[in-house]
């Protein structure tokens, strides 16, 4: 089983649209837990941190539920500038030094 | 502010050769961790320097190595490419808060290496 696991894509949407993306991880132990987006041939960027409140920014939400070790992001009225890969990244501090363990993404395409 | 800096940008390698990829890491960082990320895929987590010392590494052999000189800079190292190790490597930079673990990573663009 994968550390980290994300809905296969790609999400197809219009804009306007609401969508939705879901994650689990395995380790029990991770700690910290964040959205970052990827655009085409670019670094990845922090989209967000998560945490187990619920947190949001503009249109995107996310949310964590240690429990079921599952993580989601919702992102409301889709723009075209939303398409992009986005990766649901886990933390494991071990030691004293964070690793950052990342899915494998799961690309959206938002069209006109 | 300069981000995290990367090079080369791009590098073409043949099976067997070694390449050496470079990172500067943004100011007021303290330690630098490396990525392999393969098409389709995500980030794979390769190792991480601080205090010029690898203190965690991933699943990668011994051919993958790494350095981090007294500036917090840092260099990864791959011998006898393989034509799997055809990849985006990415660095990233943080700082360590103790023994919480650092806070958030930030990417450098990647070096995109091609072994032919």
């Amino acid at each position: 089983r994968k550390e980290v696991e994300q809905d296969p894509g790609p999400f197809n949407v219009p804009e306007g649209a609401t969508v939705a993306f879901n994650c689990t991880y395995s380790n029990s132990a991770s700690q910290s837990f964040f959205w970052y987006r990827q655009d085409c041939r670019k670094e990845p960027k922090l989209l967000m941190s998560v945490y187990s409140s619920g947190n949001e920014d503009g249109r995107f939400t996310a949310q964590l539920n240690r429990a079921s070790q599952y993580i989601s992001l919702l992102i409301r009225d889709s723009k075209l500038s939303d398409s992009a890969t986005y990766l649901c990244v886990v933390n494991i501090v071990n030691s004293g030094y964070s690793t950052l363990t990342f899915g494998k993404g799961t690309m959206l395409l938002v069209s006109p | 502010d300069a981000g995290v800096t990367q090079s080369p940008t791009h590098l073409i390698k043949t099976r067997g050769q070694q390449v050496t990829l470079r990172c500067s890491p943004k100011s007021g960082h303290d330690t630098v961790s490396w990525y392999q990320q393969a098409l389709g895929q995500g980030p794979q987590f390769i190792f991480q320097y601080y205090e010029e010392e690898e203190r965690q590494r991933g699943n990668f052999p011994d051919r993958f190595s790494g350095h981090q000189f007294p500036n917090y800079s840092s260099e990864l190292n791959v011998n006898a490419l393989w034509l799997g190790d055809s990849a985006l490597y990415l660095c990233a930079s943080s700082f360590r808060t103790g023994t919480s673990g650092t806070d958030t990573q930030y990417f450098g663009p990647g070096t995109r290496l091609t072994v032919l």
